[in-house]
């Protein structure tokens, strides 16, 4: 049972136009989540995070977008950049507990950022 | 200067074999992971350990084998292989065991069972 679910494999954009790249969850005892990076043959790299108590955590031009009543998260990148052109992964964690920060993944979306 | 470093990037090995893959990280993190990211593309938690004792162990075969000889190390030793371990595998660590916190990544091994 995938618990975080990136519905969209890929997703091209044009060069300074918007991304929106979405993540949508089903454990409602998730209340930390996390958008990661991903080049070729690297590991993921941290890109951005919210918490549950908030509904936007902005960082230059990536903006987080948490929906908690739609188990709904999305990240914005404004303006886009050939640059940015990788895998993007959602992830969730329960910070309490024994989940030990445990993060829970979802399947990556492909950008590519056209010139 | 690598924060969290792997070793070997590719492993291609026949069924089997044991073989180890090696971890270590600088960041002076108390938790250190394993992930293992299949043919499907997701990443998936295998272990977890914090200041060297195992907290998380996703229902992971008994020839996969975790070995943390201090903090900034996590080895994974993986016993009689099998095709269907071919995949990448991700080391991580993190500050805090849980919270809200995030993990940094190592590069990834690419096994390969033949």
């Amino acid at each position: 049972d995938q618990q975080v679910k990136q519905n969209s494999p890929s997703l091209s954009v044009q060069e300074g136009r918007i991304s929106i790249l979405n993540c949508d969850y089903t454990n409602s005892m998730f209340d930390y989540f996390l958008w990661y990076k991903k080049y070729p043959a690297e590991g993921p790299t941290f890109l951005i995070s919210i918490s549950s108590i908030k509904d936007k955590n902005e960082d230059g031009r990536f903006t987080v977008f948490l929906n908690k009543s739609a188990k709904h998260l999305s990240l914005h990148i404004v303006p886009s950049q050939p640059g940015d052109s990788a895998v993007y992964f959602c992830a969730a964690s329960v910070s309490g507990g024994t989940s030990y920060g445990k993060l829970t993944f979802g399947q990556g979306t492909i950008l590519t950022v056209h010139p | 200067d690598t924060a969290v470093s792997q070793t070997p990037k590719y492993l291609v090995t026949q069924m089997g074999n044991d073989k180890s893959i090696k971890c270590e990280q600088n960041l002076g993190h108390d938790t250190m992971y394993w992930y293992k990211q299949d043919s499907k593309k997701f990443l998936k938690i295998m272990f977890s350990y914090n200041n060297k004792e195992l907290i998380i162990n996703e229902t992971v075969p008994n020839r996969f084998s975790p070995k943390s000889p201090d903090k900034a190390h996590l080895n994974l030793h993986i016993n009689s292989l099998e095709l269907g371990d071919s995949a990448v595998y991700f080391c991580a660590s993190s500050q805090l065991p849980g919270g809200w916190t995030e993990a940094f990544f190592g590069q990834g091994t690419r096994l390969t069972v033949v």
